[in-house]
C-alpha cells in the first residue's frame, strides 16, 4: 500500500526567505506526482505536475524536483510571500493497469506560514 | 474555461436521512473522481470513473455510499443512511486520460447532525 509522508508538519517564516517541502514514498512504481496548495476552507489548486520520467517542473517562483528511486520529492518556493501562506500537499497516483490508475494518494500536508 | 464546480456548497443533514452530492467536471474531462477530507484522516479517495469502463470503487467505506455519472459529464456521490462520520468535505476532481492532472472543485462541506 503506497504511504506518503510530507515533512515538515508546519513551517513559519520571514517573508523573502527561500524553502524547502518535503514528500516521500513508499512505492516508486508512480505514473506522476502532483503538488497541491489549499487555502483554508477552499478546494485543491494544482500547482505542478512532475510525470515519472521526469526530474523536475517549474513554474513561476516554484520548483519541484522528483527522485523516483529514492521515492522523494520536494517543493522549492523562492522568495517566499505573505501570499504563499497555505497548506502544501503532495499526491501520487499509481502506475498500475486497469482502473487504479488514476487515483491519489496524499500526504498530510506541510502547513506554511510566512510572516511579514 | 469554467473549472469543476460541486453542489452544493455545505449541506447539513440529519443522522439517517440520505444525501447527494453533484459534481461537473471540467468539459472533455473524461475522467473523475471523488475524494474525502476530514479531520484526522486526510485526504480519501472514495470513486473513479474513468471514461466508459467499469469504475474503481476501492476506496467507498461501506455500502452505503455510492456513485453514478451519467452521459460521461455530471456525477452524483449518494450516501444512504447518514452517519456522524460522514461529516466531512466531499472533493471532486477531474482530469484527461492523457496526463491524470488532476483539477478540484471547491468541494461540498456535509455536516451531520
Amino acid at each position: 500500500k503506497q504511504e506518503v509522508t510530507q515533512i515538515p508538519a508546519a513551517l513559519s517564516v520571514p517573508e523573502g526567505e527561500n524553502l524547502v517541502l518535503n514528500c516521500s514514498f513508499t512505492d516508486s512504481a508512480i505514473y506522476n506526482l502532483q503538488w497541491f496548495r489549499q487555502d483554508p476552507g477552499k478546494g485543491l489548486t494544482s500547482l505542478l505536475l512532475i510525470q515519472s520520467s521526469q526530474r523536475e517542473q517549474t513554474s513561476g517562483r516554484l520548483n519541484a524536483s522528483l527522485d523516483k528511486s529514492s521515492g522523494r520529492s520536494t517543493l522549492y518556493i523562492a522568495a517566499s510571500q505573505p501570499g504563499d501562506s497555505a497548506t502544501y500537499l503532495c499526491a501520487v497516483t499509481p502506475h498500475a493497469g486497469g482502473t487504479s490508475y488514476g487515483k491519489l494518494t496524499f500526504g498530510q500536508g506541510t502547513i506554511l506560514t510566512v510572516h511579514p | 474555461g469554467a473549472g469543476v464546480s460541486q453542489s452544493p456548497s455545505n449541506k447539513v443533514t440529519e443522522k439517517g436521512k440520505d444525501v447527494e452530492l453533484r459534481c461537473d467536471p471540467i468539459s472533455g474531462h473524461t475522467a473523475l473522481y471523488w475524494y474525502r477530507q476530514s479531520l484526522g484522516q486526510g485526504l480519501e479517495f472514495l470513486i473513479y470513473f474513468q471514461g466508459n469502463s467499469a469504475p474503481d470503487k476501492s476506496g467507498l467505506p461501506s455500502d452505503r455510499f455510492s456513485a453514478e455519472r451519467t452521459g460521461g459529464s455530471v456525477s452524483t456521490l449518494t450516501i444512504q443512511r447518514t452517519q456522524q462520520e460522514d461529516s466531512a468535505v466531499y472533493l471532486c476532481a477531474s482530469s484527461l486520460l492523457s496526463t491524470y492532472e488532476q483539477y478540484f472543485g471547491p468541494g461540498t462541506r456535509l455536516t451531520v447532525t
